[in-house]
């Protein structure tokens, strides 16, 4: 089992609307999330951490369930610039691990 | 504040031959991590240097893979001799300290095509 698994998509969705999706991980001692964003050709870039209440940064919302091992991101009224990969990070032990990314595409 | 500066962006070399890259982490950054992301994967670790020491290097094949951070600076990350399975974008990372859940700055990557 990969350490950190997520659904590819494409998530397609139209301006304004709310997509979600969730980011699944094996290590039931894992310590600490995030998202990060890349832009197709670019680099990653820190989206937001994700803490044990769950935490809003504007348009985005991230949640963690222990219980069941997963966290998610859920964009509300979608823009066109929100269209990248979402990349889930793990941190087991102080080592970063990375999921495939989820693309999400935003259409006018 | 500048960023993360990788070179060179682009590189296409073949089979068995050698190539190397080259980072330079934001000023007064302490850790200093070098990334594999293949095509339509997420990153993977290959090292992670604290000043001009190695934390972690368990990803890295050691047989045909080398870097360096002499002077707790800029890196060189070093292939010798690629392989196909290579091709991939090499990302270099820093981060102030290195702490746990400090964010990640990362450069623009130098994108390798092996042939």
């Amino acid at each position: 089992r990969k350490e950190v698994e997520q659904d590819p998509g494409p998530f397609n969705v139209p301006e304004g609307a709310t997509v979600a999706f969730n980011c699944t991980y094996s290590n039931s001692a894992s310590q600490s999330f995030f998202w990060y964003r890349q832009d197709c050709r670019k680099e990653p870039k820190l989206l937001m951490s994700v803490y044990s209440s769950g935490n809003e940064d504007g348009r985005f919302t991230a949640q963690l369930n222990r219980a069941s091992q997963y966290i998610s991101l859920l964009i509300r009224d979608s823009k066109l610039s929100d269209s990248a990969t979402y990349l889930c990070v793990v941190n087991n032990d102080y080592k970063l691990s990375f999921g495939a990314g989820t693309t999400v595409t935003v259409r006018a | 504040e500048a960023g993360v500066a990788q070179s060179p962006r682009y590189k296409i070399i073949e089979k068995r031959q050698s190539v190397a890259f080259w980072c330079n982490p934001i000023s007064g950054h302490a850790t200093l991590y070098w990334y594999q992301q293949i095509l339509g994967q997420g990153p993977k670790l290959l090292i992670q240097f604290q000043n001009n020491g190695v934390v972690d290097d368990s990803q890295l094949p050691k047989d045909r893979f080398s870097a360096e951070r002499l002077k707790g600076v800029d890196s060189t990350l070093k292939i010798q001799p690629a392989k196909l399975e290579d091709s991939a974008v090499y990302l270099c990372a820093s981060s102030s300290t290195g702490t746990v859940g400090e964010k990640l700055f990362f450069g623009s990557g130098t994108q390798l095509s092996v042939l």
